[in-house]
């Protein structure tokens, strides 16, 4: 089991739904990561968020949009999704406000389907 | 040129072998290195994690950089067919608040019962 928790594990939706992924870590970590691996390439970086403050973002599309209630909870809010987002979904945390080199910890991501 | 190359594979061994597993970079000023396990339908497990240069041994697992060549390595010792996976490096600059990894593709690793 991982120490990064991600839900839920699968979802599928149509392209005009609203959903939203979730992750939490008690690591005490103070940085968060999103990703979104595609099948057979690595993951690649959408966000993150440093002290709860948004630090990177990776010229994301507007129809994905994080959020970072606290230190433990990172959302990805999803609208209005086209086929081509579907994917796994990945959060990490870090230490340390996410400074360099701090090794990041991942969770086992949701997998996402666009109808 | 990629900044990080990683041969995808896939690599077939048998159980028992000691399995090497490789990638090199072209950015000099990369200074934290990381292999990531990932199963699949799971996500990346930070396996090891080394800074600048020399060899860090967790059980039977090796890490080794040698930055005067730009090239990293994975060794796994008397490996076993749950270590059937993909195999990820990952390296990050030392600069400030820099936290962007750069991943190599991903080895696919088979070890055979």
């Amino acid at each position: 089991d991982t120490e990064v928790t991600q839900t839920p594990k699968h979802l599928v939706m149509g392209m005009t739904n609203k959903k939203s992924l979730k992750c939490e870590q008690h690591m005490g970590h103070r940085a968060m990561y999103w990703y979104k691996q595609k099948a057979k390439k690595p993951p690649e970086l959408m966000f993150v968020y440093s002290y709860e403050k948004l630090s990177i973002n990776e010229s994301v599309p507007s129809r994905f949009s994080p959020e970072c209630p606290n230190s433990s909870l990172l959302n990805l809010h999803l609208h209005a999704l086209q086929p081509e987002d579907s994917a796994l979904y990945l959060c990490a945390s870090s230490p340390m406000g996410g400074a360099a080199g701090q090794p990041q910890h991942f969770g086992d991501g949701t997998r996402l389907s666009i109808l | 040129q990629k900044e990080v190359e990683q041969d995808p594979g896939p690599l077939s061994v048998p159980e028992g072998a000691i399995v090497s597993l490789n990638c090199t970079y072209s950015n000099s000023a990369f200074q934290y290195f990381m292999w990531y396990r990932q199963y699949s339908r799971k996500g990346p497990e930070l396996l090891m994690y080394t800074y600048s240069s020399g060899n860090k041994e967790d059980g039977r697992f090796t890490a080794q950089v040698d930055k005067s060549s730009k090239y990293i390595s994975l060794f796994i010792r008397d490996s076993q067919p749950s270590d059937s996976a993909t195999y990820l490096c990952a390296m990050s600059l030392n600069a400030g608040n820099n936290r962007k990894l750069i991943w190599g593709l991903g080895t696919s690793l088979a070890v055979n019962p």
